[in-house]
């Protein structure tokens, strides 16, 4: 069975560094984009961006120049480091594992795996 | 246009057939995955691929595609399936993942 546990700071100030991290228990941690999304209050999901074993990085644009996501193989972990933070980006953390696959001439991606979710409030 | 789009809300009777859709061009080389939400949970994958559900998800809900429409259909909508939904997929040029909106689903 598939667990990710996410842990990281829930209150920041304004201009503050978020920092998350999301361990991965059972499955192959090689196989599959490892991702982090939020859910501001009230509102819907937002991709941030995810990252494969090996580093291979992928990121919104919007918010692109202040995120970076980073994988520690040895202990089946990925981080989430979102710089400049400020009230926008109040939300509801969370990690979740991304599949992918191709039938029919489509191609699917899907997130069956997810993390609890951290709300993460931003105020001075 | 790399943009997922959802009636903001639907409405059905218990017992009835509803349809939620979710609009957008990656839809035409993406199938369309759907989750569930429930207040203060993680969402949960109802339906993936051409029309597949995981484990544990009651066959009342199917999915389907057309052209640059995915629709999430539950046959017989129950109590328990009032939520907000997500459909998700790709931007094929970008690699850019994808949500909806989200539609709030509520059973009278």
């Amino acid at each position: 069975q598939v667990q990710l546990q996410q842990w990281g700071a829930g209150l920041l100030k304004p201009s503050e560094t978020l920092s998350l991290t999301c361990a991965v228990y059972g499955g192959s941690f090689s196989d599959h984009y490892w991702t982090w999304i939020r859910q501001p209050p009230g509102k819907g999901l937002e991709w941030i961006g995810e990252i494969n074993h090996i580093g291979s990085t992928t990121y919104n644009p919007s918010l692109k120049s202040r995120v970076s996501i980073s994988v520690d193989t040895s202990k089946n972990q990925f981080s989430l480091k979102l710089r400049s933070m400020t009230a926008a980006d109040t939300a509801v953390y969370f990690c979740a594992r991304r599949e992918y696959n191709f039938w029919s001439g489509y191609y699917a991606i899907y997130f069956e795996y997810w993390g609890q979710g951290i709300l993460v409030t931003v105020s001075s | 246009s790399s943009e997922l789009t959802q009636d903001p809300a639907v409405s059905v009777a218990l017992g009835q057939t509803v349809r939620i859709t979710c609009q957008g061009d990656s839809l035409r080389s993406y199938y369309a995955s759907w989750y569930q939400q429930k207040p203060g949970q993680a969402p949960v994958l109802v339906i993936y691929g051409k029309n597949n559900r995981p484990s544990g998800i009651p066959d009342r809900f199917s999915g389907s595609t057309s052209g640059n429409t995915a629709s999430l259909t539950i046959t017989g909508a129950q109590a328990e399936d009032e939520a907000d939904y997500y459909c998700n997929s790709r931007d094929s040029s970008t690699n850019h993942v994808l949500f909806g909106g989200g539609t709030k689903l509520t059973v009278l």
